[in-house]
């Protein structure tokens, strides 16, 4: 998997406003995507996928968008909450295989 | 709760010395995964499990760790010898249907135990 070391990449974006978090994805092979968010002594939670036949995918507050030509995840939080702060991972994976890989986490910050 | 537990929380053991970390998978959940997470990482995958078998264990970086699932639900992953590298968050996670099928299925993770060797 790819590291990021001790420094993860940050994003603040004030309470009620619209986050984008954005992910490159290393394997033209995957053809599942998954968001994660990882809060502070938990382990990941599952937030959305997405399947490589499709390109947008909505749940509650939340829109994956997956361009397969440059191989680009992006995750938008709607109206971002200070309960969405947390570490966020992109992951790929496929049905031949069984090891999700992990992309570069990004901590989202929520100003007040 | 119907969630992956996992067990202990945390755990410090000296250079040298064993250590035992157990996953209680989703139950019913046939495929079982463990990963290794170190400090502002994204986990690592160590090994898979189908039910008993242990199909992959790829991930396992040396022949310290050792996984098993003997009955087809509780994992065990055991480290020998610890060194202060084995350090990490080990976290286990299910998913419902095996690899293979035609379409992939959700990993649920659990809390992770954290190992600290000193």
């Amino acid at each position: 998997g790819e590291s990021v070391g001790l420094h993860l990449p940050t994003l603040s974006v004030q309470e009620g406003d619209n986050s984008i978090i954005n992910c490159a994805y290393s394997n033209s092979a995957s053809d599942y995507f998954i968001w994660y968010k990882q809060e502070s002594g938990k382990g990941p939670q599952f937030i959305i996928d997405i399947r490589s036949n499709m390109d947008k995918r909505q749940g509650q507050r939340v829109t994956v968008l997956l361009n397969k030509t440059v191989k680009h995840l992006s995750l938008q939080i709607a109206a971002t909450q200070p309960g969405d702060s947390a570490v966020y991972f992109c992951a790929e994976n496929n049905y031949r295989d069984d090891k999700i890989i992990f992309g570069k986490g990004t901590r989202l910050h929520i100003l007040p | 709760g119907a969630g992956v537990s996992q067990s202990p929380r945390y755990k410090v053991a000296k250079r040298g010395q064993d250590v035992a970390l157990r996953c209680d998978p989703i139950s019913g959940h046939v495929s079982l995964f463990w990963y290794q997470q170190a400090l502002g990482q994204g986990p690592e995958f160590l090994t898979y499990f189908q039910n008993e078998a242990q199909l992959d264990k790829s991930g396992l970086p040396s022949d310290r760790f050792f996984a098993e699932r003997p009955e087809g639900s509780v994992s065990t992953l055991k480290i020998q010898r610890t060194q202060q590298e084995d350090s990490a968050v080990y976290l286990c996670a299910s998913s419902f249907t095996p690899i293979g099928q035609e379409s992939t299925d959700t990993q649920y993770f659990g809390p992770g135990t954290r190992l600290t060797v000193l």
